[in-house]
């Protein structure tokens, strides 16, 4: 069974920083693209960052170009967010997902930028 | 950026009914591959996005076969051809073609 699990969420102030991981099982984690997508309160859904097999690609949305970096860890079968310089405007239920076609979902994990 | 504008923003539908739901791209969604990677997802209240449907019309695995996908270049519809109580929820489509991949604004079904 597919299974991803994030986790590092929490509050933080504006310009604060945050690390969100996935750790994934149920699937050969290196044969797989990832994604990370947000869905802010009340609102719809946006793919934030994915990554290639072996990080030779990374993808952003303009809006995190610059302040976020996603990461992965082959041999520990995990996801990493960076998020620095965060905003009111990141605030948002952050997804982890495998493959770049979104075939599976973890939980979310809430990160909330306020002062 | 692709937009993705879905209609109608919500319907009501009675149970044993079909729907429908329109998905429209302002660009063509057809890769240099040769595929088109238009996908819905359902989000029932509380839960994570599911995928119901990939490339137009495949359905993933567990997937209901009342749920039926077409479409081409622009213009994509899903179709409930029976409605159930467990339908209820947001539906989206998105676009996996063009980076940014996008997503519609939703679409809220309820029943009657």
């Amino acid at each position: 069974e597919v299974q991803l699990v994030e986790s590092g969420g929490g509050l933080v102030q504006p310009g604060g920083s945050l690390r969100l991981s996935c750790a994934a099982s149920g699937f050969t984690f290196t044969k797989h693209w990832m994604s990370w997508v947000r869905q802010a309160p009340g609102k719809g859904l946006e793919c934030v960052a994915d990554i290639k097999q072996d990080e030779s690609e990374k993808n952003y949305v303009d809006s995190v170009k610059g302040r976020f970096t996603i990461s992965r860890d082959n041999a520990r079968n995990s996801l990493f967010l960076q998020m620095n310089g965060l905003r009111a405007e990141d605030t948002a239920v952050y997804y982890c997902v495998r493959n770049r076609g979104l075939q599976y979902w973890g939980q979310g994990i809430l990160v909330t930028v306020s002062s | 950026d692709v937009v993705m504008t879905q209609s109608p923003v919500s319907l009501s539908v009675t149970v044993g009914q079909p729907a429908s739901i329109s998905c429209r791209s302002s660009q063509s969604l057809v890769h240099s591959d040769g595929n088109t990677y238009l996908s819905w997802f359902q989000q029932r209240p509380g839960q994570s996005p599911r995928r119901l449907i990939c490339k137009i019309s495949d359905r993933d695995s567990g997937v209901p076969d009342r749920f039926i996908g077409s479409g081409s270049g622009t213009d994509f519809t899903l179709k409930i051809s029976r409605v159930e109580a467990e339908d209820v929820g947001l539906y989206y489509c998105m676009q996996a073609t063009h980076w940014p991949h996008t997503f519609g604004q939703g679409t809220k079904l309820e029943s009657k």
